[in-house]
């Protein structure tokens, strides 16, 4: 069974560009989450789906960053104008139902210059 | 608030036994998990405790007091790739993920 892939794995970019993460789920996993890890950090929940509906977005800072997962699989993770802060690891996790467990990505560690 | 505390370092040496605790104040509580991560990777899934007890899986146990609010991890025969940091994080009233910073793991030979 194939895990949570992510792509780009790594990026670096300017202050006040734009940057888009892309992640497929395990097939078959009805939710997928998004994380944002700052180093030293435990994983902070940026916005959760089930299945193409959100669940939960209360700290994704909605002025600059978005999210969507259009079909119910893939999902995308947009930032845009990045901030110095946004330097982090960003991870994305699937399980199979709603409070399973997560299985996650490798990440994509973003550096803003 | 809420809040998970763990320490942010142990130390141990190889074959040896080890504790990483974890308490945690949350507005709900439906169980605690662990989770390793390696320098660079993504997390994995060690444990999960929903009831009072200990829950054993090969060298790891977890263990769990919700009248104490505390759990902890237990690692036995240390190994060098044990070597990761390892989070605490409790599933919430919403069935969401509520982390700790995690605690280093160093192991010495």
């Amino acid at each position: 069974e194939a895990g949570v892939a992510q792509s780009p794995r790594y990026k670096i970019i300017e202050k006040r560009q734009s940057v888009a993460f892309w992640c497929n789920p395990i097939s078959g996993h009805a939710t997928l989450y998004w994380y944002q890890q700052i180093l030293g950090q435990g994983p902070k929940l940026l916005i959760q789906f089930q299945n193409n509906g959100v669940v939960d977005d209360s700290q994704l800072p909605k002025d600059r960053f978005s999210a969507e997962r259009l079909k119910g699989v893939d999902s995308t993770l947009k930032i845009q104008p990045a901030k110095l802060e946004d330097s982090a690891v960003y991870l994305c996790a699937s399980s199979q139902v709603e409070g399973g467990e997560q299985f996650f990505g490798p990440g994509t560690r973003l550096t803003v210059l | 608030g809420q809040s998970l505390e763990q320490p942010s370092e142990v130390t141990a040496v190889e074959g040896a036994i080890v504790q990483i605790n974890c308490t945690y104040q949350t507005s709900g509580f439906y169980g605690l998990s662990w989770y390793q991560q390696h320098d660079g990777g993504a997390p994995t899934f060690l444990s999960y405790n929903a009831l009072d007890g200990l829950e054993e899986t090969g060298r790891f146990s977890s263990f769990l007091s919700r009248s104490d609010s505390y759990g902890y991890l237990l690692l036995q025969e240390l190994q060098m790739k044990d070597s990761a940091s390892y989070f605490c994080a409790v599933k919430d009233s919403n069935y969401q993920l509520i982390w700790g910073a995690g605690t280093k793991l160093i192991i010495k030979p």
